[in-house]
């Protein structure tokens, strides 16, 4: 199994709502990321989960919320969320070797905050 | 602060005309540039990762070089399924491991291929 898979593909939310985005990949990898990608944009980094530890938030406002339950899982839980949120979250991960090593990212959540 | 510069933006071309995407890049100390493509509405595919300066790799109609400055991703005979975004990345060596796995993404290169 190479993918990793990420539940649900679009969800569309309203600026109360509290949702949470799935993410499970069975390839071993010990290290997680969370992206969001606007249109037209790159990705940008969001979290990284290492050995189910929070190694990096790039200062993401605190209405976005990671958990990594066990070394497979890593969920994005939203709360009161905004419409600039709006985006295309994605999953992605990776073995943490020393040396760089390829992502395998997921096909995304359409996130809609209306 | 680590960057990455993209270019072409956009690069139109018909099938069979080979051409070249860069991907420039200024790091504190490399630990690998990455290449991926994008369809729209997809994540990212990995395509290439290049350790150090001088190495080659190459996937069907791809290959990628590195420098110490810049990639660049060749496209040899392109087909109209090559259309996507290519994306370039580096990841950084940093001490103390607060950035163990961020890469750092370019803007994107938008290729169209006509048949």
């Amino acid at each position: 199994d190479t993918e990793v898979t990420q539940t649900p593909k679009h969800l569309v939310m309203g600026m109360t709502n509290k949702k949470s985005l799935k993410c499970e990949q069975h390839m071993g990898h010990r290290a997680m990321y969370w992206y969001k990608q606007k249109a037209k944009k790159p990705p940008e980094l969001m979290f990284v989960y290492s050995y189910e530890k929070l190694s990096i938030n790039e200062s993401v406002p605190s209405r976005f919320s990671p958990e990594c339950p066990n070394s497979s899982l890593l969920n994005l839980h939203l709360h009161a969320l905004q419409p600039e949120d709006s985006a295309l979250y994605l999953c992605a991960s990776s073995q943490p070797i020393i040396r760089g090593y390829g992502y395998t990212f997921g096909s995304g959540t359409r996130l809609t905050v209306v | 602060e680590d960057q990455v510069t993209q270019s072409p933006e956009a690069l139109r071309l018909q099938e069979g005309e080979s051409s070249s995407l860069n991907c420039s890049y200024t790091v504190s100390g490399l630990r690998g540039l990455f290449w991926y493509r994008q369809d729209p509405g997809k994540g990212p595919e990995f395509l290439f990762t290049l350790y150090s300066a001088g190495e080659e790799k190459e996937k069907e109609r791809l290959k990628a070089t590195l420098t110490k400055k810049e990639s660049f991703l060749h496209i040899t005979a392109p087909k109209p399924e090559d259309s996507a975004t290519y994306l370039c990345a580096v990841q950084a060596v940093k001490f103390g491991g607060t950035s163990y796995g961020k890469l750092t993404f370019g803007q994107g290169t938008i290729l169209t291929v006509h048949p």
